[in-house]
């Protein structure tokens, strides 16, 4: 199975200063065909199911703002927040669908500072 | 609009079988990868498996042995059994829909979850 491990486990941030999370992955999910990485980034507020912000590495989905960025290639991730707002409470997990079985990260907690 | 919504037993016993159904609304089952995963309390996330509508699965290997995940089309959902459940599948079980292709395991869209207590 591919290991995503994140860091840090959590983090407190001042509201309008940026967060970073990393992702490393025991594996790299960077398909040599397609030249895209199988990584996505997903937001769980308290007591919600989580929600898709991230896919191939830095693509945002639909409606999410553009504070959020991912970046990273092969086994190395991150997700950025570049100025955290109060509703970006969440915990924030990072996921491979390289393969199966399809894996997540542990999760990262961010707060406010 | 959208939806997927989870409905079961919010208790079981251990040793027994966990059975959920996940109904999808507003979006054809006959389409897409159609996964559960769990959560456990404090934990991450974990993949339980998929069903694609024409009703070829995959299963995580931790799980393999105790899981069926089964569709319905013609009630457009699709259900989740475990069996043999001990205290370590008390979890919040999320259905979630996938893509196509090489996007099955994005999750772009997820049921509220329901809680699933074992109880001894």
């Amino acid at each position: 199975d591919i290991v995503l491990t994140q860091s840090p486990d959590s983090l407190a941030v001042s509201l309008g200063e940026r967060a970073t999370i990393n992702c490393r992955s025991s594996q790299s999910v960077l398909s040599s065909s397609t030249n895209k990485n199988y990584l996505a980034w997903y937001q769980q507020n308290p007591g919600q199911p989580p929600k898709l912000l991230i896919y191939w590495a830095s693509t945002r989905a639909s409606g999410v703002p553009d504070r959020f960025s991912g970046s990273g290639s092969g086994t190395d991730f991150t997700l950025t927040i570049s100025s955290l707002q109060a509703e970006d409470v969440a915990v924030y997990s990072c996921q491979q669908y390289y393969t199966t079985p399809w894996t997540f990260g542990q999760g990262t907690k961010v707060e406010i500072k | 609009q959208v939806q997927l919504q989870e409905s079961g037993p919010g208790l079981v016993k251990a040793s027994e079988t966990l059975s959920l159904t996940c109904i999808a609304s507003g979006s054809s089952i006959s389409s897409h990868h159609w996964s559960w995963i769990r959560q456990a309390p404090g934990k991450g996330l974990e993949w339980i498996g998929y069903i694609y509508y024409s009703g070829s699965t995959n299963y995580n290997p931790s799980l393999k042995s105790r899981v069926t995940i089964s569709v319905d089309t013609s009630k457009n959902q699709f259900s989740l059994k475990l069996s043999s459940v001990s205290a370590a599948d008390t979890a919040m079980y999320y259905c979630a829909r996938g893509g196509l292709g090489a996007t099955a395991g994005l999750f772009d869209l997820w049921g509220q979850g329901t809680l699933v207590t074992v109880s001894s």
